[in-house]
């Protein structure tokens, strides 16, 4: 099993669309969860960190289930710009080496249609 | 949010050439960089954590003579890829992880290798 999993994609959808990802994670002593977007051969750019109570920004709204392992991200009124692959990043710490590090999920490909 | 610059963003090379990709962080320093490969339509691949005044810790299966990593300055870290082959050809970025542990990527370097 995958330390952090997402699915593929990709999701399309209308523009205008209610949209949400989840990605699970397998290490319950993970410390930090965030949402990066990518868009095509472009780096990560961090897109919000994901905290215990759930925090929104605009359009966006990230939730974080620990008892569940998962985490969310909801999109509202989906923009054309918005489409991308979005990517769930879990900082957790490795049982073997005691070193925390940053695991990446393979991201989600949305697509928004007009 | 804090700024990651990475140089150069294309490089072309002839096989068996070294090829140096420079990644700094221009408004904050940064004790640890971490350096990604990334192939078309796969997930970044965490090739080493570059330590400030100390040697890189690689992942399993990079060759830590192969990918050289030097983090002379808490802005500087450079990731030097020696006799250049065209399966090296990839997407490498270089991430900083701020205080609040969120990652801030340079923009990326894609080579090619002829």
């Amino acid at each position: 099993r995958k330390e952090v999993e997402q699915d593929p994609g990709p999701f399309n959808v209308p523009e205008g669309a209610t949209v949400a990802f989840n990605c699970t994670y397998s290490n319950s002593a993970s410390q930090s969860f965030f949402w990066y977007r990518q868009d095509c051969r472009k780096e990560p750019k961090l897109l919000m960190s994901v905290y215990s109570s759930g925090n929104e920004d605009g359009r966006f709204t990230a939730q974080l289930n620990r008892a569940s392992q998962y985490i969310s991200l909801l999109i509202r009124d989906s923009k054309l710009s918005d489409s991308a692959t979005y990517l769930c990043v879990v900082l957790s710490k490795s049982p073997a080496s005691g070193t925390y590090k940053y695991i990446f999920g393979t991201g989600t490909r949305l697509k928004v249609l007009a | 949010g804090a700024v990651v610059s990475q140089h150069p963003s294309w490089v072309i090379c002839k096989s068996g050439t070294s090829v140096k990709i420079e990644c700094r962080s221009l408004d904050f320093q940064a004790t640890t960089m971490f350096w990604y490969r990334q192939f078309p339509k796969q997930s970044l691949m965490l090739m080493a954590t570059s330590n400030e005044g100390s040697k890189a810790t690689y992942e399993q299966g990079v060759e830590k003579d192969k990918f050289l990593i030097n983090h002379a300055s808490l802005t500087l870290s450079t990731l030097t890829v020696t006799s250049a082959h065209p399966e090296d050809s990839s997407f490498y970025i270089c991430s900083a992880r701020i205080l609040r542990g969120e990652l801030f990527f340079g923009e990326g370097s894609r080579l090619t290798v002829l």
